[in-house]
Parts: structure tokens; C-alpha cells; sequence
């Protein structure tokens, strides 16, 4: 168990919907990341959060949208679900805002999103 | 663009043999590597990390060797377990503020046999 908690596990919906996935990084962690896995893919950076502040950002699409509330949770919403969506949506959180570098970060279970 | 690149998608490695997974990337700028393994239904675990400013780091089976001037970096483990069955992603970033991004291999599936 990496601390990291992401919620729901799987979920279903309809092209055009919107979704909010929810993660809860480690304790004490201030840094969340998202990151997306879709089919045959490797993981690819959509974008960080340190301490409630956009700190870096990925290829995120317009249509995507995140935020880190003050209890450090933090959401992230997809709006007008297309197909092509569908994936593997993981949140890591590290306790600072350094990333990766020098301090481990910890990848939630991931949300797998199926959109239909 | 793919930056980072992992050609083998998978490998099959006897118990107690040595596992090589391979990975190379483009962009001049990255720095640091890491390597993740992942097993199904799980998010990615940390394994061992290298700076450019070295060429091998060791933890335990695990050791990772970069070479800067191919842009390439491996990683050994030695004996291989049954247990060390997963997907193994290679995972590298950049220098200044982009730490906080990193950029996958597409992963190799590696399994061991008993």
C-alpha cells in the first residue's frame, strides 16, 4: 500500500459526460501529480499541483481540468468525454515540490476510466 | 514524439539467469532516470533511480547503468526472481523546474520462470 489514495477504482460513462477523479496523496505529502495510461501507452505527465498551486504541467488537454484543495486532496475533471479517453489514470504524490528528483514518489492505484 | 523508448515490449528470463531490460532516449535535456515496476492492478512502485552525473547505481539485484553518450540506460537484476514478474517502465526527467515531470518508456513486460 503506496499511501495514495485514488478514488473511484473503475468507472463507466457515456461520450460526452463529464467525471471528477479524486486522489489522496501520502501524509504529510504536498505534491500530487496525475498522470494517464491509455492502451499501449506509457505513462504520460498531465500535470502537478504543489501545496494548491499549479507548479508543472504536461499535455493536458483543454477539455481537462485539475485542482489541490487545502486538506492537499486534490480532483481531476474531464469534461465532454470522448472514446479516445478511455485509460488508466494514476495520482503519485511526493512530499516535495522537487518531483522526482532526490525524494520517492508514490503512485495511487489508478482510476480506470472507460468511456462508451 | 516518443523521448524515451523501451524497443523490447517484453522478456522471458530463466530463475536465477539475469534480466537486461533496455531503454534509450532523445532529449539531451534529461538527467535523471528512473526505473518503476508495475504489477496488474497496481499503481507503479519505485526501484532505483541513476543522476547523469554517474554510470551505474547498485541496490541489492537491482543495478542501473546509463551511458550519456548513447542516450542509453539499463537495468540488471541479478539473480531474477520469480517475483520480480511485472511490467518495468523506465521513466526519465529534465533539469531545472521539470522535475516534477516525468516521461515514460512504454514499458516492458519481463517474466521469470521458475
Amino acid at each position: 500500500d503506496s499511501g495514495v489514495t485514488q478514488t473511484p477504482k473503475h468507472l463507466i460513462t457515456a461520450t460526452g459526460q463529464r467525471v471528477t477523479l479524486r486522489c489522496s496523496p501520502r501524509s504529510g505529502d504536498l505534491s500530487v501529480y496525475w498522470y494517464q495510461q491509455s492502451l499501449d501507452q506509457g505513462l504520460q505527465f498531465l500535470i502537478q499541483y504543489y501545496n494548491g498551486e499549479e507548479r508543472a504541467k504536461g499535455n493536458i488537454l483543454e477539455r481537462f481540468s485539475a485542482q489541490q484543495f487545502p486538506d492537499l486532496h486534490s480532483e481531476l475533471n474531464l469534461s465532454s468525454l470522448e472514446l479516445g479517453d478511455s485509460a488508466l489514470y494514476f495520482c503519485a504524490s511526493s512530499a516535495e515540490t522537487g518531483g522526482f528528483l532526490n525524494t520517492e514518489a508514490f503512485f495511487g492505484q489508478g482510476t480506470r476510466l472507460t468511456v462508451v | 514524439d516518443q523521448q524515451v523508448k523501451q524497443n523490447s515490449p517484453s522478456l522471458s528470463v530463466q530463475e536465477g539467469r539475469i534480466s537486461i531490460l533496455n531503454c534509450d532516449y532523445t532529449n539531451s535535456m534529461f538527467d535523471y532516470f528512473l526505473w518503476y515496476k508495475k504489477y496488474p492492478a497496481e499503481g507503479p512502485t519505485f526501484l532505483i533511480s541513476i543522476s547523469s552525473i554517474k554510470d551505474k547505481n547498485e541496490d541489492g539485484r537491482f543495478t542501473v547503468f546509463l551511458n550519456k553518450s548513447a542516450k542509453h540506460l539499463s537495468l540488471h537484476i541479478v539473480p531474477s526472481q520469480p517475483g520480480d514478474s511485472a511490467v518495468y517502465f523506465c521513466a526519465a526527467s529534465g533539469g531545472g523546474t521539470s522535475y516534477g515531470k516525468l516521461t515514460f518508456g512504454q514499458g516492458t513486460i519481463l517474466t521469470v520462470h521458475p
